[in-house]
């Protein structure tokens, strides 16, 4: 089954910690997206990679940090620097620069702060 | 600046019945996607249907059709013969196709009594 799967569940953070949230993709896409959503509101671009070795920020990378070493992986940091982390973040990946470009999303990683 | 508007927070509507979700959006761009997502209480986004800028005709997917008005920038789905599993939060997005950035509206949140 060809899919978006994200890991863990649900993550807990202590304060000045970092925590690294997964983000595997077998689709053979070359684009992928971290959104973070919050209570009753929409999601919000944090990071998006269209291609290996290259990733651009969204409008709230402030402390977070991401990597793209591999096509299939888009792991997502949130660093000591993010000072309310508490949210749901949500991985997605698309085809890439192409006009029907449909994103295909994970089941989530709900992270809390001890 | 590209936003998309969703004014209804909560929708009911009975079970078999239709029902309209409203969703507009301010765009300068001439080329763009517009796309509406589920999201059930477990998370995971799904995408339901897609319409393009330059197509002509309405968009349908089984009971998923989208009433799109260029002139008024507005891009309704209508859900026919509603079902109980159709209960989850809807979320209506744009994204230019001179890159692959989605813009969310808050979502409306639907829910289909017996």
């Amino acid at each position: 089954d060809g899919g978006i799967t994200q890991s863990p569940k649900y993550l807990f953070r202590k304060e000045g910690q970092n925590v690294t949230l997964s983000c595997e993709q077998n689709l053979n896409h070359d684009a992928m997206y971290w959104y973070r959503q919050d209570p009753g509101q929409g999601l919000r671009l944090i990071y998006y990679s269209q291609i290996v070795n290259d990733f651009q920020k969204g409008d709230i990378a402030e402390g977070y940090s991401v990597s793209r070493e591999k096509k299939e992986s888009f792991p997502l940091t949130v660093t000591s620097a993010q000072k309310n982390p508490t949210a749901f973040y949500l991985c997605a990946s698309s085809q890439g620069a192409e006009a029907k470009n449909i994103q295909y999303f994970g089941a989530g990683t709900r992270l809390s702060v001890l | 600046a590209q936003k998309i508007t969703q004014t209804q927070p909560g929708m009911f509507v009975q079970e078999k019945e239709a029902v309209t979700l409203d969703c507009t959006y301010d765009t300068s761009d001439q080329s763009y996607g517009l796309f509406w997502y589920k999201q059930p209480s477990s998370g995971e986004m799904i995408f339901l249907i897609y319409q393009g800028s330059y197509d002509e005709q309405n968009a349908t997917e089984g009971r998923y059709s989208l009433n799109f008005q260029k002139a008024r920038k507005s891009a309704n789905l209508v859900i026919s013969a509603s079902q109980l599993g159709d209960s989850a939060m809807y979320f209506c997005a744009m994204s230019p196709y001179r890159f692959n950035q989605f813009y969310f509206g808050t979502g409306t949140s639907l829910t289909v009594i017996p």
